[in-house]
């Protein structure tokens, strides 16, 4: 258990529909990142949150947008779901830009989003 | 443009044996090397790193050689055991900004036979 929540687990869809992830850190960690997990790709990194502001920017799509909360926690917004937005969707989330482990990002297990 | 490439997608091993599982990358501003591991229906999770400072890095059962005229990786499992069977994924980060993304392989599906 790397101590990331994500909510929920499983999510199926209509196209042209919006739907929300959420993600809890770890306890202490200040930064969260959003992945993406589609079928026969590795993660592609969507975008981070450093303590309540967007730190860094990915393959993010504009119908997609993030926010991080002061208690920290994470919420992925996808919007105008398409069936190609059908993947998993990672949180992850270290200790932040001034920790030893910042580059050992702790993953949660995922939100499987099916969209029909 | 894929900047982190595993090229095996998928490697079978005899239980007891090295597994080695290779790593390339394209950009030069990577500087921290990192290897998760995938079990199905979980979670990536942190199984070692290293430096671009140093060319090996040694923790139980795993090692991670680096190889940076090269721009290559390679991580060695001694033994493996059937517990190892996942996927192990490859990912780069450059740490010159604040931001830490990781850039991630595609994944190499690794077999341990009993």
């Amino acid at each position: 258990d790397s101590g990331v929540t994500q909510t929920p687990k499983h999510l199926i869809t209509a196209t042209g529909q919006r739907v929300t992830l959420r993600c809890s850190p770890r306890s202490g960690d200040l930064s969260v990142y959003w992945y993406q997990q589609s079928l026969d790709q590795g993660l592609q990194f969507l975008i981070q949150y450093y303590n309540g502001e967007e730190r860094a920017k990915g393959n993010i799509l504009e119908r997609f947008s993030a926010q991080q909360f002061p208690d920290l926690h994470s919420e992925l917004n996808l919007s105008s779901l398409e069936l190609g937005d059908s993947a998993l969707y990672f949180c992850a989330s270290s200790v932040g830009t001034s920790g030893r482990y910042d580059n050992e990002q702790f993953f949660g297990p995922g939100t499987r989003l099916t969209v029909l | 443009d894929q900047q982190v490439k595993q090229n095996s997608p998928s490697l079978s091993v005899q239980e007891g044996r090295i597994s080695i599982l290779n790593c390339d990358y394209t950009n030069s501003m990577f500087d921290y090397f990192l290897w998760y591991k995938k079990y199905p229906a979980e979670g990536p999770t942190f199984l070692i790193s290293i430096s671009s400072i140093k060319d090996k890095n040694e923790d139980g059962r795993f090692t991670v050689f680096l190889n940076k005229s090269a721009k290559h990786l390679s991580l060695h499992i001694v033994p493996s055991q059937p517990g190892d069977s996942a996927v192990y994924f490859c990912a780069a980060s450059a740490r010159g900004g604040s931001n830490y993304k990781l850039t991630f392989g595609k994944g190499t599906l690794l077999t341990v036979n009993p």
